[in-house]
């Protein structure tokens, strides 16, 4: 499958392939994160969330894998579909768990 | 589907007018948001509250205020709008403060001319 080893604002795959969409977060008294998928013209939406005391996470077809080392979130993306085409966005809650801070998004362009 | 509406969904409006931009939640949710959103770019956090009664400012500078008289109604007020303006909206709800999802509406896209 597809991965992007650092951030990249765009991510190319072929229907049924595998994703794998990366985000490096920067505060590491963050313990909370969470994948958002947006359409266009629309809202986030949730996908999967991960607490700092797990290292994985499965949901259907979707993984996410925290690595506090490194300060690095992944979400995979299993055989993914035309309409997994979106941006995600991931985003964690910081030092003052005020509010979930957004990183940069990854648009996810599936053909067929 | 999330229980949290905005309306309206897009609005072109005049260089200097006054808008408000609705937001309501059907959840009973304590935490509430605003977002900024240029396209295809991160949101941005421009305001929050706790409660009713209580709001404060996010950590991108915003010449908007916001009021929280109804646990389930967090309107966005622009007293006199700028082309600066333009940009996407969008309001959440969360049942507590930063480690639990927060459910978004569907955004107000905003374009000031």
């Amino acid at each position: 499958g597809e991965s992007v080893g650092l951030h990249l604002p765009t991510l190319s795959v072929q229907e049924g392939d595998n994703s794998i969409i990366n985000c490096a977060y920067s505060n590491s008294a963050s313990d909370y994160f969470i994948w958002y998928k947006q359409e266009s013209g629309k809202g986030p939406q949730f996908i999967i969330d991960i607490r700092s005391n797990m290292d994985k996470r499965q949901g259907q077809r979707v993984t996410v894998l925290l690595n506090k080392t490194v300060k690095h979130l992944s979400l995979q993306i299993a055989a993914t579909q035309p309409g997994d085409s979106a941006v995600y966005f991931c985003a964690e809650n910081g030092q003052a768990g005020t509010a979930l801070i957004f990183g940069k998004g990854t648009t996810l362009s599936v053909s067929s | 589907e999330a229980d949290i509406y905005q309306t309206p969904r897009y609005l072109v409006i005049g260089t200097g007018k006054k808008i408000t931009l609705e937001c309501s939640q059907t959840m009973g949710h304590d935490k509430m948001y605003w977002y900024q959103q240029d396209p295809g770019m991160e949101l941005h956090l421009i305001h929050y509250s706790y409660g009713v009664n209580s709001t404060e400012k996010g950590d991108l500078s915003s010449e908007s205020t916001v009021s929280r008289i109804r646990t389930e109604h967090f309107p966005l007020t622009l007293e006199s709008a700028r082309p600066s303006h333009t940009s996407q909206y969008l309001c959440a709800s969360s049942e507590f403060t930063g480690g639990t999802e927060a459910f978004f509406g569907q955004g107000t896209r905003l374009t000031v001319v």
